[in-house]
């Protein structure tokens, strides 16, 4: 089966860091490129970061720039997402996305089953 | 990265057909045909409806289509079901391997 588990969410204060990790298994993940994507209570979904299958491309939408860094193992079949600078508008269920094809980015047919982030005093 | 515009709600009775805008600009929705639908029940992740615009994954039923024109994006439910009930995201590449949502519609099956 097709798997995304995703794990490290909690409660931190503002200033604060987090590292998120996401376990795959059922798939080739050393092959497909893979996301982030964040939803804060009662709001929409959020692109948040995408990494190639060997960590050359990094992307990253502009409000987590410079704090937030994505990464992945493929010989542990595990994505990261380490968050610096926590803010409260970071507070937010991540969810970890494996696109349809290996040459994707845009399309997630598998999504995990989300980790809470909680940012505050 | 502004957020795709859809309508917060729309709502239709068992069996009618009900449809989702999506609109963007020309650097998104507009300028790709990769925009993709999913469907999210309270407290539950998302799942993939649509891709490509308009092609629909195994497993998910015919009533769901996909169109585009310009810069909006449609998501079509015929034969509307009470497990239709949810909400819906359009998302779309916007260049340079990154991407962007909408902000959601719920959709009511009165």
């Amino acid at each position: 089966e097709v798997q995304l588990v995703e794990s490290g969410g909690g409660l931190v204060q503002p200033g604060g860091s987090l590292r998120l990790s996401c376990a795959a298994s059922g798939f080739t993940f050393s092959t497909y490129w893979m996301t982030w994507v964040r939803q804060a209570p009662g709001k929409g979904l959020e692109w948040v970061a995408n990494i190639n299958q060997d960590t050359s491309e990094k992307y990253y939408v502009d409000s987590v720039e410079g704090r937030f860094t994505i990464s992945r193992d493929n010989a542990r079949n595990s994505l990261y997402l380490q968050m610096n600078s926590l803010r409260a508008e970071d507070t937010a269920v991540y969810y970890c996305a494996k696109p349809t094809v290996t040459t994707g980015v845009d399309a997630f047919d598998i999504w995990g089953q989300g980790t809470m982030v909680t940012v505050s005093s | 990265q502004s957020a795709l515009t859809q309508p917060r709600s729309v709502s239709g009775s068992p069996g009618q057909s009900v449809t989702v805008s999506c609109t963007g600009t020309s650097s998104d929705v507009g300028g790709y045909n990769y925009v993709s639908w999913y469907q999210q029940h309270p407290g539950k992740a998302p799942k993939f409806m649509i891709y490509d615009v308009d092609k629909r994954p195994s497993g998910v039923p015919d009533r769901f289509s996909g169109s585009k024109s310009g810069n909006t994006a449609s998501l079509t439910i015929s034969g509307l079901q009470a497990e239709d009930e949810a909400d819906y995201y359009c998302c779309s590449y916007a260049g340079t391997y990154t991407l962007v949502f909408g902000g959601g519609t719920k959709v009511t099956v009165l």
